[in-house]
């Protein structure tokens, strides 16, 4: 079974800072990645995607993230960083071979200072 | 497009009580799920449905837990009896059915549920 692993569990940044989220799977064959967002007091909403093609992605709000097969890794990242995206963050994975159903990582909690 | 609805929002009992939840997914979304997000934990699927037939239960503990959805449409999980560490949010899920592939899952605002 795969499982995902997110390193970052609490972030502080102040506004303007870059951000780096480490996610973690393991699984060796063929995986679709997504990453996740939960604003405060919101339900969680997709912020980006990868299933094939290039390995950069871009999401909504400035995120974009870059899957690197070889090291089993999909991190998270903005060049800036705003007060709004303070809220938690999930990475999950979708095994090829495992339909639709989602395993996500344990969260981190980004809290951006103004 | 109207989400996927919950309720209860909130809900507190005690220990050995039971407890249910309600989901209503997207309109026309065939599967569905139901997650425990247990505090400072990301979400675990817990039950899938196709239609109403039950795809995946394997983490379900299903000595106290039960879920349904007789018509394919609505969905309800009981709990019962519920214990400490049931705390936690629950979480509805909807997805369309495709052809193949993988089908964006969309999430409803959760039950947030205490025992005491």
């Amino acid at each position: 079974a795969q499982s995902v692993s997110q390193h970052n569990h609490h972030v502080i940044l102040s506004e303007a800072a870059s951000l780096e989220l480490g996610c973690n799977y393991s699984y060796g064959g063929t995986v679709n990645l997504f990453w996740y967002v939960q604003y405060p007091g919101q339900h969680l909403q997709l912020l980006l995607k990868y299933f094939s093609g290039d390995p950069l992605v871009k999401g909504i709000k400035g995120f974009e993230a870059e899957f690197i097969k070889s090291k089993f890794s999909f991190n998270l990242r903005k060049p800036s960083v705003q007060w709004s995206d303070t809220a938690e963050y999930f990475c999950a994975v979708n095994a090829w071979n495992a339909g639709n159903m989602l395993t996500f990582g344990g969260g981190t909690r980004l809290m951006v200072k103004p | 497009e109207a989400g996927v609805a919950q309720s209860p929002r909130y809900k507190i009992i005690e220990k050995r009580q039971s407890v249910a939840f309600w989901c209503n997914p997207i309109s026309g979304h065939a599967t569905l799920y139901w997650y425990q997000q247990i505090l400072g934990q990301g979400p675990k699927l817990l039950i899938q449905f196709q239609n109403n037939g039950v795809v995946d239960d394997s983490q379900l503990p299903k000595d106290r837990f039960s879920a349904e959805r007789l018509k394919g449409v609505d969905s309800t999980l009981k709990i019962q009896p519920a214990k400490l560490e049931d705390s936690a949010v629950y979480l509805c899920a909807s997805s369309s059915q495709g052809l193949a592939g993988y089908n964006e899952q969309f999430f409803g605002p959760g039950t947030r549920l205490t025992v005491l």
